[in-house]
């Protein structure tokens, strides 16, 4: 079973259009996460929510908006996309903020 | 402010030689250290972590850390390379008192035959 499911795996879209990538964890944790990695492999933490409420809103655009319905589920919502955009978003979660953080695959995110 | 320095964006060693891969952080109080690894395509998976006692730490795959507080480090090593170790490794810093991870910038790994 995977611990922490993100869909898609790949996103290709314009420029100025409005798309959203789900994240889904099985492992019973309280706190999920979004990063953005660029093309230098840096990681950069975007949100946190801890039980459905967010802790860690780093220096990101309004276009992005998280949204945590569950504990289970994280989905970010990217508005208005740019080409500077075009990252790998990866989802992960922990129990509690400083415990091990599982990730997901990741989601290929290029805009033209 | 904390922050986590990792030395050398890559590392190339042979196979059956020494891994050595390097991290430093900054921080008032000693935090929770770990090292992930990062296959292509792929997400991150944990190699092993510090939190309290020991601080000789075993991870998988053969890998080790060890926490000097006095040298504010936390490096990863093992002791022969193989190929399948070739990947990106990330140090990452979780303070004591929120939630956050601070991740380095990734040491790419090749090993050569």
């Amino acid at each position: 079973d995977t611990a922490v499911s993100q869909t898609p795996k790949y996103l290709v879209t314009q420029m100025g259009n409005d798309k959203s990538i789900k994240c889904e964890q099985n492992l019973g944790h309280d706190t999920m996460y979004w990063y953005k990695q660029d093309s230098k492999k840096f990681l950069k933490i975007m949100f946190s929510y801890n039980n459905k409420e967010l802790i860690i809103n780093e220096t990101v655009p309004n276009r992005f908006s998280p949204k945590s319905p569950d504990k289970a589920h994280l989905n970010l919502h990217i508005n208005s996309l740019e080409l500077g955009d075009s990252a790998v978003y990866f989802c992960a979660s922990s129990q509690g903020g400083k415990e091990t953080q599982y990730f997901g695959p990741g989601t290929r995110l290029l805009v033209l | 402010a904390q922050s986590v320095t990792q030395l050398g964006s890559h590392v190339s060693v042979s196979e059956g030689a020494l891994v050595l891969l390097r991290c430093n952080y900054s921080s008032s109080v000693p935090p929770y250290l770990f090292w992930y690894v990062q296959y292509p395509n792929q997400g991150l998976q944990l190699l092993l972590k510090y939190t309290t006692g020991a601080t000789l730490v075993k991870g998988i795959n053969g890998f080790e850390a060890e926490f000097k507080k006095s040298e504010t480090s936390f490096h990863l090593t093992k002791p022969s390379a193989h190929m399948s170790d070739a990947a990106e490794y990330f140090c990452a810093v979780a303070p004591n008192n929120f939630n956050k991870f601070y991740f380095g910038s990734g040491t790419k790994l090749n090993v050569k035959p």
